[in-house]
């Protein structure tokens, strides 16, 4: 079945150390991906999208992704990780030739960052 | 603008209770989405609406759920009887279709006792 898949259940680290998130998709054709955080008791916030162009697309709070169509894969990373970075992580793909506005999430990557 | 919100932010409520969340889209926006999200469950799409038409609700898990959005600037969802195991985060966001970009209301934290 299509899907959206978050290989990494829990992440800890401690600050300072880099972070990178593994989201892969099973989609052919053009999709739009996006990198969702939730902090705890909070709601889902947008941290960074891809539509078109360069693939290393920058976001908020030092985050980036990278976009790899031979890989089917879109991969959060962050050179140097804080405490207030702990947060769950959800990949999502607006799959394509879909103009519903349906997104498909992932199954969330929970980090937490050791002061 | 105010963004995505949601009423009420909690509720605490006994089995076979009524029990109907609200939510106001961003003002403009034409697509709004019901989820849920539990600690085993994750977060689980309900239903979602494409200018005020339901398109999918195939994520509802019961006939005890239902959702209405009578306008683009309201949307209700209902659950009746209420169980112990509905209780979870419901979350409602809005988009414009053109932009697929969702936005999360804060949520409502449904305790059924």
């Amino acid at each position: 079945a299509q899907s959206v898949s978050q290989h990494n259940h829990h992440v800890i680290l401690s600050e300072a150390a880099s972070l990178e998130l593994g989201c892969n998709y099973s989609y052919g054709g053009t999709v739009n991906l996006f990198w969702y955080v939730q902090y705890p008791g909070q709601h889902l916030q947008l941290l960074l999208k891809y539509f078109s162009g360069d693939p290393l697309v920058k976001g908020i709070k030092g985050f980036e992704a990278e976009f790899i169509k031979s890989k089917f894969s879109f991969n959060l990373r962050k050179p140097s990780v804080q405490w207030s970075d702990t947060a769950e992580y959800f990949c999502a793909v607006k799959p394509p030739r879909s103009n519903t506005g349906k997104l498909i999430f992932g199954q969330g990557t929970t980090l937490q960052v050791k002061p | 603008d105010a963004g995505v919100i949601q009423s009420p932010r909690h509720e605490v409520t006994e089995m076979g209770q009524e029990v109907t969340l609200r939510c106001k889209p961003i003002s403009g926006h034409n697509s709004l989405f019901w989820y849920r999200q539990t600690m085993m469950r994750g977060l689980e799409l309900l239903i979602y609406f494409n200018n005020n038409v339901p398109i999918d609700d195939s994520g509802m898990p019961e006939d005890r759920f239902s959702a209405k959005m009578p306008n683009a600037s309201f949307s209700t969802l209902k659950i009746q009887p209420s169980e112990p195991r509905d209780s979870a985060v419901y979350f409602c966001a809005s988009s414009l279709l053109a932009k697929n970009i969702q936005y999360f209301g804060a949520g409502t934290r449904l305790s059924v006792l």
